[in-house]
């Protein structure tokens, strides 16, 4: 995976307790996107953002906050996890403009438990 | 987004051509067709993409229909390193932020 680094790669959390996980892309891109993945089942988009200073919903946001102060940095946040947030979350990102700069880059995933 | 259906599993034998199929019966006229894929314990990663034409690529061949609402993802020779989940995904590009919506993909397993 070129250029999609996500730290940390596991983590255990308690239920009640914060945690921030961190994406970074080195490419310039523009969108990045967070996923998560539970077992058996396909991506699913928890918030995105188009650009530095700029971040939206995606289809499961409940329970989450992000943040683009940086263009090639999106953080996911837990303010209260639950163990229903125990998945794998996925970041990507890729750029605007030409059909090819569609392709969607993805991090290797961050294996998060809550018990 | 416009549905994909995809057989939930397939089997092949290792240097063998391994034929994906994905209808999509109700895509638009703005919907690219994406072929991603995961390998276990990683994130997915693009294979091909292609709007009407056939395309090509060092990964695979995408074969699309005349009417637009099926595609086959062609491997042509698998290897075990093809084992995985292989996702089709309508992309609209009319859309301002382009996600990707994951259905539950065909697993694909590659016997030596």
């Amino acid at each position: 995976n070129a250029g999609v680094t996500q730290t940390p790669k596991f983590r255990v959390l308690k239920t009640g307790q914060s945690m921030t996980l961190l994406c970074a892309q080195d490419m310039n891109h523009e969108y990045m996107y967070w996923y998560r993945q539970d077992p058996g089942m396909g991506l699913r988009l928890i918030h995105y953002s188009v650009g530095e200073g700029t971040t939206a919903k995606g289809e499961v946001p409940d329970g989450y906050n992000v943040s683009r102060l940086k263009k090639q940095n999106f953080l996911l946040g837990l303010e209260s996890a639950a163990p229903s947030q125990t998945s794998v979350y996925f970041c990507a990102s890729r750029q605007t403009g030409t059909a090819f700069g569609n392709t969607i880059y993805f991090g290797e995933g961050s294996w998060l438990t809550v018990v | 987004d416009a549905k994909t259906t995809q057989p939930n599993s397939m089997e092949s034998n290792e240097e063998e051509p391994v034929h994906l199929p994905c209808n999509h019966s109700t895509i638009s006229g703005t919907d690219y067709i994406h072929w991603y894929r995961q390998l276990p314990s990683q994130g997915p990663e693009y294979v091909i993409h292609g709007l009407t034409s056939n395309v090509n690529n060092r990964m695979a061949s995408l074969a699309i229909a005349e009417d637009r609402k099926s595609s086959t993802l062609i491997l042509h020779r698998a290897t075990l390193r093809d084992a995985a989940v292989y996702y089709c995904i309508l992309r609209d590009v009319a859309t301002s932020y382009g996600k990707l919506t994951f259905g539950q993909g065909t697993i694909l397993t590659v016997h030596p």
